[in-house]
């Protein structure tokens, strides 16, 4: 079955500093991986997501991602982090059982990132 | 170009009651999936409608269910609300059953009282 995990429950960083959540996937083939940032009592808003291509995935307001295929491994990455950047992330990779017929997505439980400025 | 619309955005029910939630989708949009979020989780995969089928559930009971209109908009029923229940509900619309990835509304938060 496809899963992600996501180790850290809370990241802390000062502004300035770069960034780095923790994601790591575990799927049978290819997998889809995402990234979705959510803002209290808010939606889920999608940063990037990385399909095929260059293992380095840039995606919304400076963020990036890295996968690496033998860790199996996502983690988000920011070179300089913002206050406004403190939100809760969520790493997600596309369920693939159903053979794309619905393409449902599966959520890691979520790191809180706390930037102090 | 309006996104993802749901309302209620806040709900208290009592326990036994049922309720209705509503998702109207980003333009352009045919599929509607949701999910549940509960308190510290990540969302979880309710189901999703394209074509007006349920085509995929996740693993919730069968108080759980859905209708998709002719418009793609859809609605979330919940029969005989637990204190479980209590959780933010997401909507996520998409094209092609989520080929090319999900735009998420902001959710309607449901408290069972």
């Amino acid at each position: 079955a496809q899963s992600v995990a996501q180790p850290e429950d809370q990241v802390n960083v000062a502004e300035g500093n770069p960034l780095t959540v923790k994601c790591t996937y575990s799927v049978s083939g290819n997998p889809y991986l995402f990234w979705y940032v959510q803002y209290p009592n808010r939606g889920l808003q999608f940063l990037l997501k990385y399909i095929t291509g260059d293992n380095l995935v840039k995606g919304s307001y400076g963020f990036e991602a890295e996968f690496n295929k033998s860790q199996t491994s996502f983690h988000l990455k920011k070179p300089s982090a913002l206050v406004s950047d403190s939100a809760l992330y969520f790493c997600a990779v596309r369920d693939l059982n159903y053979g794309g017929a619905t393409n449902k997505l599966i959520f890691g439980t979520g790191t809180l990132l706390a930037v102090q400025p | 170009d309006a996104g993802v619309t749901q309302s209620p955005t806040h709900l208290i029910k009592t326990r036994g009651q049922q309720v209705t939630l509503r998702c109207s989708p980003k333009s352009g949009h045919d599929t509607v999936s949701w999910y549940q979020q509960a308190l510290g989780q990540g969302p979880q995969f309710i189901f999703q409608y394209y074509e007006e089928e349920e085509r995929q559930r996740g693993n919730f009971p069968d108080r759980f269910s859905g209708h998709q209109f002719p418009n793609y908009s859809s609605e979330l029923n919940v029969n005989a609300l637990l204190l479980g229940d209590s959780a933010l509900y997401l909507c996520a619309s998409s094209l092609d059953r989520g080929a090319y990835g999900y735009t998420f509304g902001s959710g309607t938060r449901l408290t069972v009282v």
